[in-house]
């Protein structure tokens, strides 16, 4: 029973490059939670999807970062002209079904994708 | 505004050495609050959820309680094994807010 699979596991950028992370969820979960966390920081809610779906993208920074969770294959999340502060460690998780007023149980999170901007 | 604070930042005890890990949130609709475990360079991994005051769940030397207000982590006779990150987190809408984290160290 796979886990979250979380590919690249490592990223390197240079300033003003596409970065292009993606995300395969567990097998039957059809939620996907993105995270950035900065060193010695919590986690940062970025974006919760379901299948062709943005449910809440209130942590994303309205410029240069998108996602998306197609119908068929992994979540992708996107980061156009990326900067250096853009160096973080980002977390996908993803949860198997959500309870009437939103999503309130357990998250299971992937190995993590390291992306560092030169 | 929510938010989500741990204490102590760190934590270092001698191996058998018992103590408490804090979680104090102010998030309005509380639906839930989470505990992780996070070793360095890896994801975070489930340990428990609380839906209501009062509830208490227990998993090997780990017992987490709840309160209206704070939740704690309870280490009984803690081991080097388990050293990691602790992390707490509250489910809020339609989304989840984490706290900073418990770096714990246990020492042979």
């Amino acid at each position: 029973n796979a886990g979250v699979m979380q590919n690249p596991r490592h990223l390197v950028r240079r300033r003003g490059q596409e970065a292009r992370l993606r995300c395969s969820p567990m097998k039957g979960h059809s939620h996907v939670y993105w995270y950035r966390q900065l060193p010695e920081e919590g986690l940062k809610f970025m974006v919760y999807l379901q299948k062709e779906n943005i449910i809440d993208e209130s942590g994303m920074p309205k410029e240069r970062f998108s996602a998306e969770f197609p119908k068929e294959g992994p979540s992708i999340l996107r980061i156009q002209q990326v900067v250096r502060g853009d160096s973080a460690a980002y977390f996908c998780a993803s949860s198997p079904y959500i309870t009437s007023g939103g999503p309130n149980n357990e998250q299971f999170f992937g190995p993590g994708t390291r992306l560092t901007v030169l | 505004e929510d938010q989500v604070t741990q204490s102590p930042e760190a934590l270092r005890l001698q191996e058998g050495e018992s103590s408490s890990l804090n979680c104090s949130y102010t998030v309005s609709g509380l639906r839930g609050l989470f505990w992780y475990r996070q070793d360095p360079g890896k994801g975070p991994e489930f340990l428990f959820t609380l839906y209501s005051a009062g509830e208490e769940k227990e998993k090997e030397r780990l017992k987490a309680t709840l309160t209206k207000k704070e939740s704690f982590l309870h280490i009984t006779a803690p081991k080097p094994e388990d050293s990691a990150t602790y992390l707490c987190a509250v489910a809020r809408g339609q989304n989840f807010v984490f706290g900073p984290g418990t770096r714990l160290s246990v020492l042979p």
